[in-house]
Parts: structure tokens; C-alpha cells; sequence
């Protein structure tokens, strides 16, 4: 089944790394994603991780999947007030085309 | 258009109208997704076209729901005799791998 959990809150001062995690139940997911959505506004991809890969950066962003565990995470390293903000993990199957599902999202308070 | 737009951004209605909500997706993407997003909750997924043909709609909840895309760019998102329950923001994607999402149009059902 397709099932994807996400705690609700963090809040991290300015400056600290911010660690973000997701659980999901699917072991056939292909790729996993996370997306940003600030308020108001439509979701925007952060990064994504083949399900092949263990790791991933992209400047200020590193994916860690554990697919062992079924368990995936987002740090954001030097967190800017910018970076406040709702987190989705999100999941596809290799189904040919991608269906995405979503985790409840991480809303993220970063503070001076 | 260089991104995802959906019009209009806000729609007020009164249960039991009929409302249509429009995708337009960027240039040359070929697949097109709807999903919904409650209050509160991850976007949940409606129906994805392959070119303007409807590849899966199972994520419509039931059959006042319906969507069409008749040239292959532009969709629209249909429902009829309105609910309450249906108040959400339905956001639109076009994509590859990458799905990129419009802004979303606010649905409030009064």
C-alpha cells in the first residue's frame, strides 16, 4: 500500500542545519522527492533521489534514503529564514508514468 | 508560457454549482497530472493525462468529477453540483520525471 508519514513541526534557529525526515511503505517507489511549498504559493522540487542511491547533494541540500528502513531524510545545512516553509516528501512507482504520492508535510519554522 | 498556470487563482461558489477549473501546462509537456490538496494535508492525486487522452483517473472521488484536455495542451478540471467537501486548492503539474506545479486554484464551496 501507499502510505507516506512526515512529522508535523520543526523549528531550528537560524544558521543550524535543519533535518527533515519521511517514512514510507512502498518498497517497489522508484524515485522520492521533496518539494517546498511556502504560502500561498504552488509547490516547488527541491531534489529528488532514484531509489538506487543511498545519497544525494545539491549545494545546501543533502537527501539520505535508507531503503532498508523505508526512511528518508532532507537536511538543509546554514537554514535561512527563507528556508520556513512546508516540506513534502513525496513518492512514484515505476507504473510508466509518475503518480506522485505525498506525506502530510513538515512545516518548518526557522527563527532569528 | 515559462511555467504552470491555473485560472482562476481563487473561485467563491455556493453548493451545488457547477465550476471549471484551467490548466494550462508548460509547451511541449505531454503528460499532465491534477491533484487536490486539503487543508492541512499533502496533495492528493486526481487523474494524469497522456497526451489528451486520460491515461488514470482513479484518484477522481466520484462522478461529479471530470476532466478533459481535448488538444493535448490545456485542461480542464469539471465539477458538478458542488459540495462542501470539495473546498480545496486543485493544483495542476505537467511533467517528465520532474512534475512542476502551478500555483493551484483555491476553491472555497460556500
Amino acid at each position: 500500500g501507499e502510505d507516506v508519514e512526515q512529522s508535523l513541526f520543526l523549528s531550528v534557529r537560524e544558521g543550524d542545519s535543519s533535518v527533515i525526515n519521511c517514512t514510507y511503505t512502498d518498497s517497489s517507489s522508484t524515485y522520492l522527492y521533496w518539494y517546498k511549498q511556502e504560502p500561498g504559493a504552488g509547490l516547488q522540487l527541491l531534489t529528488y533521489i532514484f531509489s538506487n542511491m543511498d545519497m544525494k547533494q545539491d549545494q545546501r541540500l543533502t537527501v539520505l534514503l535508507n531503503k532498508k528502513d523505508k526512511h528518508l531524510s532532507l537536511r538543509i545545512a546554514d537554514t535561512q529564514t527563507g528556508d520556513s516553509a512546508i516540506y513534502f516528501c513525496a513518492e512514484t512507482y515505476n507504473t510508466g508514468f509518475q503518480k506522485l504520492v505525498f506525506g502530510t508535510g513538515t512545516r518548518l519554522l526557522v527563527s532569528p | 508560457g515559462a511555467g504552470v498556470s491555473q485560472t482562476p487563482s481563487n473561485k467563491v461558489t455556493e453548493k451545488g454549482k457547477y465550476v471549471e477549473l484551467r490548466c494550462d501546462p508548460i509547451s511541449g509537456h505531454t503528460a499532465l497530472y491534477w491533484y487536490r490538496q486539503s487543508l492541512g494535508q499533502g496533495p492528493e492525486f486526481l487523474i494524469y493525462f497522456q497526451g489528451t487522452g486520460a491515461a488514470d483517473d482513479s484518484g477522481l472521488p466520484n462522478d461529479r468529477f471530470f476532466a478533459v484536455r481535448p488538444e493535448g495542451s490545456v485542461s480542464t478540471l469539471k465539477i458538478q453540483r458542488t459540495e462542501r467537501g470539495d473546498s480545496a486548492v486543485y493544483l495542476c503539474a505537467g511533467s517528465g520525471r520532474e512534475q512542476y506545479f502551478g500555483p493551484g486554484t483555491r476553491l472555497t464551496v460556500t
